[in-house]
């Protein structure tokens, strides 16, 4: 079965600064990964995926994650952050051959600092 | 991406009763699935609904406490029986779209007392 491990359980970050959350996942078959934000008190949105092709997948929000395969990783990084990517992310994973549930991470809070 | 309508958005609830959740979908879509948010938690799934047969639920959660009906491909509801403070939580419906697209409900936040 599929895991999804973040270490990061909270991140603070001035404001305009970068940041990167991290994502490790784990299965013995080829795997397709997301990361998802959730605003408070609000649904789940997608900010990017990777399925095949390019490692370096570009989401909305200026957002972008990089899948590495050797490293089993796909961390997500943003150069300039904002007060309002203040939220709660998720990084989750999902694999083919008909089992097509999503498999959460435990989440990360990033939490800019003005 | 497909969109989804949930409703109640939340609920408070006495224990001992029931609650059913319904999720609406604006296409057709073969994947539905059920997640559970227990407060600062992430998501963990309680079961995948597919039009025309039984939900498969995954381990940890039975169709005694949370049934779910599939009626058609635009259509799901969650049922949470028989009520405790302990299944206050946000629950979600989700549904797989083309090219691995999956969308999300805005959840219901249901709070049993």
């Amino acid at each position: 079965a599929q895991s999804v491990t973040q270490l990061d359980s909270q991140v603070p970050v001035f404001e305009e600064a970068p940041v990167e959350l991290r994502c490790n996942y784990s299965s013995s078959v080829s795997v397709y990964l997301f990361w998802y934000v959730q605003y408070p008190n609000q649904g789940l949105q997608l900010l990017l995926k990777y399925l095949s092709g390019s490692t370096l997948v570009k989401g909305i929000n200026g957002f972008e994650a990089e899948f590495n395969k050797s490293q089993t990783s796909f961390h997500l990084r943003k150069p300039s952050v904002h007060i309002s990517d203040t939220a709660e992310y998720f990084c989750a994973v999902s694999v083919d051959f008909g089992n097509e549930k999503l498999t959460f991470g435990t989440g990360t809070r990033l939490t800019i600092i003005p | 991406s497909a969109v989804i309508s949930q409703k109640p958005s939340r609920d408070i609830c006495q224990r001992g009763t029931s609650l059913t959740i319904q999720c609406q979908v604006d296409s057709q879509v073969t994947m539905m699935f059920w997640y559970r948010q227990q407060p600062g938690q992430s998501l963990t799934l309680i079961a995948t609904a597919n039009q025309g047969s039984e939900a498969t639920y995954e381990s940890g959660f039975v169709i005694d406490k949370f049934p779910i009906s599939r009626p058609n491909l635009t259509f799901s509801t969650l049922t949470v029986s028989n009520m405790s403070p302990e299944d206050s939580s946000i629950y979600l419906c989700s549904a797989r779209g083309g090219n691995y697209g999956y969308t999300f409900g805005s959840g219901t936040r249901l709070t049993v007392v």
